[in-house]
């Protein structure tokens, strides 16, 4: 069955930077884009980056674009969201989600990430 | 971003009514080269990642419930649960895959009455 798995959240000082990984397993990697999410409490989610099942083409959502960058190792299968110069306001659930024509199918469990001196 | 305005917040139905949540988007996610309507809704319980419930505005995934329906093309939609079970008490958000910056409504909480 389709499974995506992320992991590398934590507490983390304001400023520093952290690595998201995204496992996935159940379906073949390589022939799907990759969404990242992100869930701050008691709000709703907002779309961060996709990355192409390729890795050669990424967006970014406007208000992380400078510190965020996304990547993915198809031998591996698995995908990354490099956060830069974290902040408080990152404090957040993040989440990946399988990018199918159809919809954004599958999301992960998700890794919590705290932003707090 | 297409903005996407979600109502009720909030909604407290008894067991076996219905309970009807409204989605509006600021543009069309109608495609005019396949006719398809790039509305998806989720369902988030406690604790839970989002569950993808329908997609294309009205296509069921497999394994969700009947009582589970999606309508409405353009810029309004509605998700429809026509008899409300206790395992449906959550939040649910519609989101727009129009555009490739994905953006949500802002949820709306069910309860039981």
């Amino acid at each position: 069955q389709v499974q995506l798995a992320e992991s590398g959240g934590g507490v983390v000082q304001p400023g520093r930077s952290l690595r998201l990984s995204c496992a996935a397993s159940g379906f073949t990697f390589s022939t799907f884009p990759i969404h990242w999410f992100r869930q701050s409490p008691g709000k709703g989610p907002e779309w961060l980056a996709i990355i192409s099942y390729d890795g050669t083409t990424r967006y970014y959502a406007d208000s992380v674009k400078d510190r965020f960058t996304t990547s993915r190792d198809n031998s591996k299968n698995t995908a990354y969201l490099q956060i830069d110069r974290l902040r408080s306001a990152d404090t957040a659930v993040y989440y990946c989600a399988r990018g199918d024509p159809t919809a954004d199918d599958y999301w992960g469990q998700g890794t919590l990430v705290t932003v707090s001196s | 971003d297409i903005v996407m305005t979600q109502s009720p917040d909030s909604l407290a139905v008894s067991l076996g009514e219905r309970a009807t949540i409204n989605c509006k988007s600021s543009q069309s996610v109608l495609s005019r080269s396949n006719k398809k309507n790039y509305l998806a809704w989720y369902q988030q319980k406690p604790g839970q990642s989002p569950k993808l419930l329908i997609h294309w505005a009205s296509f069921r995934e497999s394994g969700v419930p009947d009582r589970f329906s999606g309508s409405g093309s353009g810029t309004d939609f509605t998700l429809t649960i026509s008899s409300l079970q206790a395992e449906d008490v959550a939040v649910y958000y519609c989101q727009q895959y129009y555009a490739t910056a994905r953006t949500f409504g802002g949820g709306t909480k069910v309860e039981i009455k």
